[in-house]
């Protein structure tokens, strides 16, 4: 596609409850990153895959986070038993190959709120 | 820790001024730095990115890199109204792999 691609743009959940968020990288781009952006804040790394396996996932904040990229391409974040501070605007970023200072391109991302 | 420190402000100026936005960093192994600019319910734009020590220009931006200092910066010269934004600095080293690390951002208003 054109640019990286979020869906749903906006997701409302009741605490508890499981979700996913999906991100469709630019076609060609190996490296996908996903990041969070809490209100007033930058955006703040989560997970990074290189092709379908995760080679950084030091961002994760605990075990109810996990990101699967199963051919490469599309990836789905996945948060369970949310909480109310799981409310942020999920982003995902695409690279071409993932190399030291290579620019990063933001979908429009998904905005939680977990009530 | 490694951080990436702006003045959230916000910075205001008048049409056609010089809009002048900071940010300092902690990591010493910092490689790669970016300015991103981020309208209010948008996603995040690349504006410039510098490497090199020493100043960069594209159009009406200018990137400012000072690696002795841990300091990078960005002018926008003859400062529109469109552009009032959040404007993100973001760095990339070595040791934090690829992932970029991001200030907080500075909010700049641009008044006619």
């Amino acid at each position: 596609g054109a640019g990286v691609s979020q869906t749903p743009s906006n997701k409302v959940t009741e605490k508890g409850k499981y979700v996913e968020l999906r991100c469709d990288p630019i076609s060609g781009h190996t490296a996908l990153y996903w990041y969070r952006q809490s209100l007033g804040q930058g955006p703040e790394f989560l997970i990074y895959f290189q092709g379908t396996g995760a080679a950084d996932d030091s961002g994760l904040p605990n075990d109810r986070f996990f990101a699967v990229r199963p051919e490469g391409s599309v990836s789905t974040l996945k948060i369970q038993r949310t909480e109310r501070g799981d409310s942020a605007v999920y982003l995902c970023a695409s690279s071409l190959t993932g190399g030291q200072g290579e620019t990063q391109y933001f979908g429009p991302g998904t905005r939680l709120l977990v009530l | 820790q490694k951080e990436v420190e702006q003045n959230s402000g916000p910075l205001s100026v008048p049409e056609g001024a010089i809009a002048s936005l900071n940010c300092t960093y902690s990591d010493r192994g910092s490689q790669s730095f970016f300015w991103y600019r981020q309208y209010s319910g948008k996603s995040p734009e690349l504006i410039m990115f510098i490497y090199s020590n020493g100043d960069k220009e594209d159009g009406r931006f200018t990137a400012q890199l000072n690696k002795a200092s841990q300091y990078v910066s960005l002018l926008i010269r003859d400062s529109q109204p469109s552009d009032s934004a959040t404007y993100l600095c973001a760095v990339n080293s070595y040791q934090a792999g690829t992932a970029l690390i991001f200030g907080k951002g500075t909010t700049l208003s641009v008044s006619s």
